[in-house]
């Protein structure tokens, strides 16, 4: 089955402790990005990758980094987690010029 | 960078009606417009998409116009049923440079 498979899908933590959210694609998709959703905002892009080894800001990269070693993985990484990154985390992969298809979501609180 | 305006952020019609959401773009480099829809605790899917060499796509009751020159377009639910009922989003993507801007979103209530 086509999927986009994010983990943990909730997770409360404290600030400064280090989380890492993983997402793994099994469509071959070249494109993948990471979205925040939170009340009255839509999503908001934070990081993305077009491709392995690149990766480019969003709008909302700031307390965040990504990787793109392998092309089904791309992990979100908050090295200090602050109460401002409590939000619904969405992963999505594409091909390069087509339909975003959305992992589950992770949902995060930072106490 | 792209700023995506969408309108209105609530809408209610009685069930059998019309709904027409409307998303205005500011930079000319975007070149595709999807519509995805959330239903309550689930994530986004997209249901109709337009690219920027054509002015209006159909699928059933759903539909999407696109207006390059005043930078807009809109999606059109006719007949809408109870289970239209969701959040729907626009957004605005240059795929050349894989950014993507959504809109803030419309949450639409349809009424049995």
């Amino acid at each position: 089955e086509a999927q986009v498979t994010q983990n943990p899908r909730y997770l409360i933590t404290v600030t400064g402790k280090k989380l890492t959210v993983t997402c793994s694609q099994n469509m071959n998709h070249e494109y993948m990005s990471w979205y925040r959703q939170d009340p009255g905002l839509g999503l908001r892009q934070i990081y993305y990758s077009m491709n392995v080894e690149v990766t480019d800001k969003g709008d909302v990269p700031e307390g965040y980094k990504v990787s793109r070693k392998e092309k089904r993985n791309f992990p979100l990484i908050l090295e200090s987690p602050s109460p401002n990154q409590t939000s619904l985390y969405f992963c999505a992969s594409s091909l390069l010029h087509g339909e975003l298809f959305f992992g589950e979501g992770s949902r995060l609180t930072v106490l | 960078g792209e700023n995506v305006e969408q309108h209105p952020s609530t809408l209610s019609v009685q069930e059998g009606d019309s709904a027409v959401i409307k998303c205005t773009y500011s930079d000319s480099a975007s070149n595709y417009f999807p519509w995805y829809k959330q239903e309550l605790g689930k994530r986004p899917q997209l249901i109709i998409d337009i690219r920027s060499n054509v002015g209006e796509k159909k699928d059933q009751r759903i539909a999407v116009t696109l207006n390059k020159t005043a930078k807009h377009f809109s999606l059109h639910i006719t007949e809408t049923q109870p289970e239209d009922s969701a959040v729907y989003f626009c957004a605005a993507t240059y795929t050349n440079a894989g950014k993507s801007t959504f809109g803030d979103g419309t949450t639409l209530t349809v009424k049995p």
